[in-house]
């Protein structure tokens, strides 16, 4: 199975400050139809399913704010929050959805400082 | 706006069969993949398997064993079967969608709120 690892576990960060999440794929995860990164972030607030925030890496799901950006290639990819606001807490999970079975990461506690 | 709800007894006892449905509103099931997830307290994400709208199937190798999905587009419902369950079965289970367009397949939107299954005596 491909393993997607998150750095760090948790994070605190002040309002309106820059959050950064990272997440490294054991392995190339690069889809050759379209050259596109089968990469998935999602936010999960508590008692909450999953949200969909970025698919492909870097393409913003319709409805989320602008402050969330994906990027990154291959292996490793980033989550930037821009501008930290108070409902951004939540836990963040990566997910590559390229080789069965789809995987996640570990997830990264976002909190306020 | 597609919905998706899970339902299911609460609670099962060990070695027993967990059995759950998904069930969809809002839009046909037809060319769409069906995902199923579970995620224990305090955990990450595990994904267990999938169903096609015609059937097809493909299982975490993890879980395989045990696993057996299933659907019904008249009833507009797909059901997941865990086989010899143990406490370690105990979590949060998600039903979710996703599809495929030109060849790349997407990550799974919209899950459904999920439902708690105890695994006790």
């Amino acid at each position: 199975d491909i393993v997607m690892t998150q750095s760090p576990d948790s994070l605190a960060v002040s309002l309106g400050e820059r959050a950064t999440i990272n997440c490294k794929s054991s392995r190339n995860i690069l889809h050759s139809s379209n050259s596109k990164n089968s990469l998935a972030w999602y936010q999960q607030r508590p008692g909450q399913p999953p949200k969909l925030l970025i698919s492909w890496a870097s393409t913003r799901e319709s409805g989320v704010p602008d402050r969330f950006s994906g990027s990154g290639s291959g292996t490793d990819f980033t989550l930037t929050i821009s501008s930290l606001q108070a409902e951004d807490v939540a836990v963040y999970y990566c997910q590559q959805y390229y080789w069965a079975p789809r995987t996640f990461g570990q997830g990264t506690k976002l909190e306020i400082k | 706006q597609v919905q998706l709800q899970e339902s299911g007894p609460g609670l099962v006892k060990p070695a027993e069969t967990l059995s759950l449905t998904c069930s969809v509103s809002g839009d046909s099931m037809r060319n769409y993949f069906w995902s199923w997830i579970r995620q224990p307290a305090g955990k990450s994400l595990e994904w267990i398997g999938r169903i096609s709208s015609s059937g097809d199937s493909n299982y975490n190798p993890s879980l395989k064993s045990r696993v057996t999905m299933s659907v019904d587009t008249s009833k507009n419902q797909f059901s997941l079967r865990l086989t010899s369950v143990t406490a370690a079965d105990t979590a949060v289970y998600y039903c979710a969608r996703w599809d495929c367009r030109g060849g790349a397949c997407n990550p799974e939107d919209p899950w459904g709120q999920g439902t708690l299954v105890t695994v006790s005596s």
